[in-house]
């Protein structure tokens, strides 16, 4: 069974720049959730993924925009990346629309 | 609005000592309440979560809705508790996935 795995683990992107960050989700799991973590602070909601459809967004704007594949998988884009942007980005997977059970290690996104 | 507050962002005790890591919360409705750990150098995974009523690694939380509180708490903490602890709440929207954290709370044990 292989747990949450995400890619890249580290990325600096400039101001104005587009990143896409990839997560695969817990073997069998069905739904991902994407969460901003600033420093110091606690894990934002972004949103989830449940069979491929978005089932809840929090307070971001829309140039955070995400997907998810048939195998589960999921993607989160962020265009016109602003200097806030920079934070540990997390996916969790869960089974049907339940809270994150399992997190991945992040991607530390740098915008500069 | 909804919100998740952690008084402490750092808690040091010795071996042997109770613990209780506080936590509070502002919900209008019948909130879900979550403890979420992270480890040194491991990834943050869920502790326990109030419905379950379950123990976990010695450490339980109760739901007081009068005092909309959610305290962890654990009757001999041990060195490897050493971690940091965030409260969790869900959540408005319609999704179990719009979990709301407080700061965290930084736990030391000291031998």
């Amino acid at each position: 069974e292989t747990g949450v795995t995400q890619s890249p683990t580290h990325l600096i992107k400039t101001r104005g720049q587009q990143v896409t960050l990839r997560c695969s989700s817990q073997s069998g799991h069905n739904t991902v959730s994407w969460y901003q973590q600033a420093l110091g602070q606690g894990p934002q909601f972004i949103f989830q993924y449940y069979r491929e459809e978005e089932n809840g967004r929090g307070n971001f704007p829309p140039r955070f925009s995400g997907l998810q594949f048939p195998n589960y998988s999921s993607e989160l884009n962020v265009n016109a990346l602003e200097l806030d942007d920079s934070a540990l980005y997390l996916c969790a997977s869960s089974l049907d629309g339940d809270p994150p059970l399992h997190f991945g290690n992040g991607t530390r996104l740098t915008v500069t | 609005a909804q919100r998740v507050t952690q008084p402490e962002k750092l808690l040091s005790v010795f071996k042997g000592a109770p613990v209780e890591l506080k936590c509070n919360y502002s919900y209008s409705g019948s909130p879900e309440l979550f403890w979420y750990v992270q480890y040194s150098r491991q990834r943050l995974q869920l502790l326990l979560r109030h419905i379950s009523r379950e123990s976990i690694k010695g450490f339980t939380a109760d739901l007081n809705k009068g005092e909309t509180s959610f305290h962890l708490k654990k009757p001999f903490a041990q060195e490897e508790d050493s971690a940091m602890y965030y409260c969790a709440l869900s959540g408005y929207g319609g999704s179990q996935g719009n979990l709301i954290f407080g700061k965290g709370t930084k736990l030391s044990v000291k031998p």
